[in-house]
């Protein structure tokens, strides 16, 4: 147990369609990242926020976006979905000023575009 | 461009020593980091490297060489728990983890 919870665990969505993925990060962690793991892959990073505010981003286009709120809690948007989208989505949280690498990842949120 | 290799699955025996290697090149590093991820679970951070040398925790040993961008994770006495990917990943710039395609591993009986 990470003390990371994600939900949904699993969705399946159409093309063309919006989803929003939730995070609750570990208590008194600040920063919050995301990545997307497709079968077979390591995951890929999406972007990260520390208080609020977004301060990395990987090489995923704008229809990704995100939000990260008071409580350090964190939403992921998808718009215009793809078939390509259908991943695992990680949620990581670890404390501001700590190791970059030293996550706590969620179980994630299993994706399915058709 | 950014690159992180390692083998795509390995097998070994119950009792066995096996050790996985990682290659990278990165435009930045800030610490080389081991991660283990079973089957439809979140990946658990193993290790982490920044200088030279072997880190070493319990049954799982990890190395890194930098002027060669090469690491390994060792593990001893396997067990048919540590059946799982192994996924090496870096610490580059803009707060972000490279991760590599990862291993999977089958400790047999």
């Amino acid at each position: 147990e990470t003390g990371v919870t994600q939900s949904p665990t699993h969705l399946i969505k159409t093309r063309g369609q919006q989803v929003t993925l939730r995070c609750s990060s570990q208590s008194g962690h600040n920063t919050v990242s995301w990545y997307q793991q497709a079968l077979g892959q390591g995951p890929q990073f999406i972007f990260q926020y520390y208080r609020e505010e977004e301060n990395g981003r990987g090489n995923f286009p704008p229809r990704f976006s995100g939000l990260q709120f008071p409580n350090y809690s964190s939403e992921l948007n998808v718009n215009a979905l793809e078939l390509d989208d259908s991943a695992l989505y990680l949620c990581a949280s670890r404390m501001g000023g700590s190791r970059t690498g030293e996550l706590f990842f969620g179980e994630g949120s299993r994706l399915t575009v058709l | 461009g950014q690159n992180i290799d390692q083998p795509t699955e390995m097998t070994a025996t119950e009792g066995a020593i096996v050790q996985i290697n990682c290659t990278y090149q990165t435009s930045g590093f800030n610490g080389l980091f081991w991660y283990q991820q079973h089957a439809g679970e979140a990946p658990t951070f193993l290790s982490y490297n920044v200088l030279d040398g072997l880190e070493e925790k319990g049954r799982f040993s990890s190395f890194l060489s930098r002027s060669k961008g090469y690491s390994y994770l060792l593990l001893k006495e396997l067990q048919m728990k540590d059946s799982a990917s192994y996924l090496c990943a870096v610490s580059g710039g803009y707060n972000k983890l490279i991760f590599g395609a990862g291993t999977r591993l089958a400790v047999h009986p």
